[in-house]
């Protein structure tokens, strides 16, 4: 089965504080994408970024980070010195690597980032 | 380029109705997949259309259903609604190839009273 959990479903912060999203992830598929998007309250689901399973590179786009650790089954988000306009809904996702093979993103729960002034 | 456009953006229905919702995907991309957003079970798959055939489907009663046209535009339709349909139903669309990540619209927010 796949699954990705979200253990937190609401964090606040102050602005300029680093925080860190946790996503952990099951799949028993050896090669599969991992996503990150991000709703804000229009609703809309905007991508951040997406990682494959064989590349375990972490990546960095400002201040937003990303650390993939295949060996715990992890993808986690960080956003350095946040800002009000961080406030959203975040989710991490889960997505066999070819169509062939289902298509479908399974998402987690989602993380409720509150960016105070 | 303009992004994916889901109309329309709100529809209040009655039990038994049924429902059609559209979407227009990015200029270029194929594929177009359906999710239902509700805050008890989150985000589900519906479907995916590839160049007007369904490609891939989630695990919805038949009740739930889509089409694809030429033009990669796409409907989804609910017949016989259930008040456990109102939800936020988005729609994504992608070049359509396995490395493809999707882009989502604004949805359309269904109520059914």
């Amino acid at each position: 089965a796949q699954k990705v959990t979200q253990a937190q479903t609401e964090i606040s912060v102050v602005e300029k504080e680093d925080v860190t999203l946790d996503c952990v992830y099951e799949t028993r598929d050896t090669t599969y994408y991992l996503f990150w998007y991000k709703q804000p309250p229009s609703g809309e689901l905007v991508f951040l970024i997406r990682r494959n399973s064989f590349d375990e590179q972490n990546e960095i786009s400002g201040r937003y980070s990303w650390n993939f650790q295949k060996s715990t089954s992890s993808f986690n988000f960080t956003i350095t010195a946040s800002q009000v306009v961080d406030s959203a809904v975040y989710f991490c996702a889960l997505r066999p690597l070819f169509y062939n093979q289902g298509g479908k993103l399974i998402f987690g729960q989602g993380t409720e980032l509150s960016v105070k002034p | 380029k303009a992004g994916v456009t889901q109309t329309p953006r709100y529809l209040i229905k009655t039990r038994g109705q049924q429902v059609t919702l559209s979407c227009s995907p990015i200029s270029g991309h194929r594929s177009v997949s359906w999710y239902q957003q509700t805050p008890g079970q989150g985000l589900q798959f519906l479907f995916e259309y590839f160049s007007e055939t369904q490609r891939n489907k989630g695990n919805f009663p038949g009740r739930f259903s889509g089409r694809q046209f030429s033009n990669s535009r796409s409907e989804m339709n609910v017949s016989t609604l259930e008040l456990g349909d109102s939800a936020l139903y988005l729609c994504a669309s992608s070049l359509g190839e396995d490395n493809s990540p999707l882009h989502f619209g604004n949805g359309t927010r269904l109520t059914v009273t």
